[in-house]
């Protein structure tokens, strides 16, 4: 069984930089998992903020990027803001139209 | 302006199957590259994938699910149904259908909450 790994939970102030990561219990994550980011707040549906590893998609700030650092999918948010409090959650595709989502992680701006 | 609007019934029966619509327009389905997914959400739990048709009628299941997952679509009605048999209350979520571009997920519905109970 494929197991993707997010943080459970994260603090950043107001203003700093944080890197989330997304890694899977099989081996490393890269481009061909097409890495995307979602970004849920409660009673809400997922967002989709960054796909095919590193696009962001419409009307997302460009404060939020995406990557694959050493063997983890990374989302970055550079100068984090209140608004930015949310659930977020990886998303692989492991082939034959089967993706994979992390556990979340929670982000708290404080 | 793509858009995904879940609709189904609230509450359903142990033992009962689910049948959720997933209404959709901006795209359609016929479409070389695209699909439509649903994915579910336990209460306070992760994002779950369940079953994914591609435009050309090619349909995909989680593994764990399949043999209680079917997915269909009808183009003409800009529609894909989602049935899933023998509810148990561990199924108990809310249901999200989204729309797949190629390798990626890229618009979301609102969902719906599907409760499991006698």
């Amino acid at each position: 069984q494929t197991v993707v790994t997010q943080e459970p939970s994260f603090s950043v102030s107001p203003g700093g930089t944080l890197i989330l990561t997304c890694a899977l219990s099989s081996g490393s994550v890269s481009t061909s998992n097409y890495p995307s980011w979602f970004q849920q707040t409660p009673g809400q549906a997922p967002r989709t903020l960054i796909y095919n590893t590193n696009t962001r998609s419409s009307g997302v700030p460009d404060r939020f990027s995406g990557s694959v650092l050493g063997n983890k999918a990374a989302l970055t948010i550079t100068g984090a803001q209140a608004e930015d409090e949310s659930d977020y959650y990886c998303g692989l595709y492991m082939g034959s139209g089967f993706w994979v989502f992390g556990g979340g992680t929670k982000l708290t701006v404080l | 302006q793509i858009t995904l609007k879940e609709s189904g019934p609230t509450l359903v029966k142990p033992t009962q199957t689910l049948t959720l619509t997933c209404t959709f327009s901006g795209f359609s389905l016929s479409t070389s590259g695209l699909g439509v997914g649903w994915i579910r959400q336990p209460p306070g739990k992760a994002l779950e994938w369940l079953a994914l048709i591609y435009w050309d009628g090619d349909q995909r299941y989680s593994p764990s699910l399949k043999s209680r997952l079917t997915i269909t679509k009808d183009t003409s009605k800009n529609q894909v149904v989602l049935t899933m048999t023998n509810m148990d209350p561990v199924d108990t979520g809310t249901y999200f259908c989204a729309h797949k571009k190629d390798w990626n997920i890229r618009y979301w519905g609102q969902g719906t909450l599907v409760t499991v109970s006698s």
